[in-house]
């Protein structure tokens, strides 16, 4: 079953613009996490925000989250070509043994020059 | 430092048939985690190893089985391949410290197509 939902599901900018990207779930979470993927290929951890944590900046990217909407946002500012990808968030599923990330159906993102 | 490794890049397989798919970890994990993402959707937790035992499993049948080596490096190993399992295979590994299992880096996965 998948827990995080991304929104839009495919989103169409010009480079320089900004893109926000959408992430809801549905249990309590210590976490949440976005990762990248580039064409089929294996994934990219881009940041982790904690549930104490209501905004974290890396680079050009700012995360939010509302643990009260149960919601988070990835911003990416002044994109480039180089940004076109899908995007992923991801909450944690642990008991005692391990933990497992559960992922959305991630954002399609294009950029173009 | 090399990342998470996994071999094959893609394989094509007949229903019915057996398929191994192997992980390499990031160097210093311990942990490694398998996951299936078909085309279009996000990847689905397979299941997770630790300590050469399966530490826990997301909602896939017994045909799909792993292993953890003493070196980390780990194994998924899908029986009878129905058409439903063509997929990007990801591996993920990550280190437990303090009782806590920190990120989880990917590997570039395997691309399986069953005929």
């Amino acid at each position: 079953s998948q827990q995080g939902e991304e929104d839009p599901q495919a989103l169409s900018i010009q480079e320089g613009e900004n893109a926000t990207m959408n992430c809801s779930y549905k249990t309590s979470i210590n976490n949440l996490q976005w990762y990248r993927q580039n064409s089929g290929r294996g994934l990219v951890h881009l940041i982790l925000i904690r549930s104490n944590e209501r905004e974290k900046h890396s680079g050009r990217l700012r995360v939010t989250l509302d643990t009260s909407k149960k919601s988070s946002s990835l911003l990416i500012t002044a994109s480039r070509a180089a940004d076109t990808a899908s995007y992923f968030c991801a909450t944690e599923k642990a008991n005692q043994a391990g933990t497992a990330l559960i992922f959305g159906k991630g954002t399609t993102l294009s950029v173009s020059s | 430092d090399a990342g998470v490794t996994q071999s094959p890049t893609h394989l094509i397989k007949t229903r019915g048939q057996q398929v191994t798919l192997r992980c390499s970890p990031k160097s210093g994990h311990d942990t490694v985690s398998w996951y299936q993402q078909a085309l279009g959707q996000g990847p689905q937790f397979i299941f997770q190893y630790y300590e050469e035992e399966e530490r826990q499993r997301g909602n896939f049948p017994d045909r799909f089985s792993g292993h953890q080596f003493p070196n980390y490096s780990s194994e998924l190993n899908v029986n009878a391949l129905l058409l439903g399992d063509s997929a990007l295979y990801l591996c993920a590994s990550s280190l437990v410290s303090g009782g806590r299992q920190e990120t989880q880096y990917f590997g570039p996965g395997t691309r399986l197509l069953v005929l």
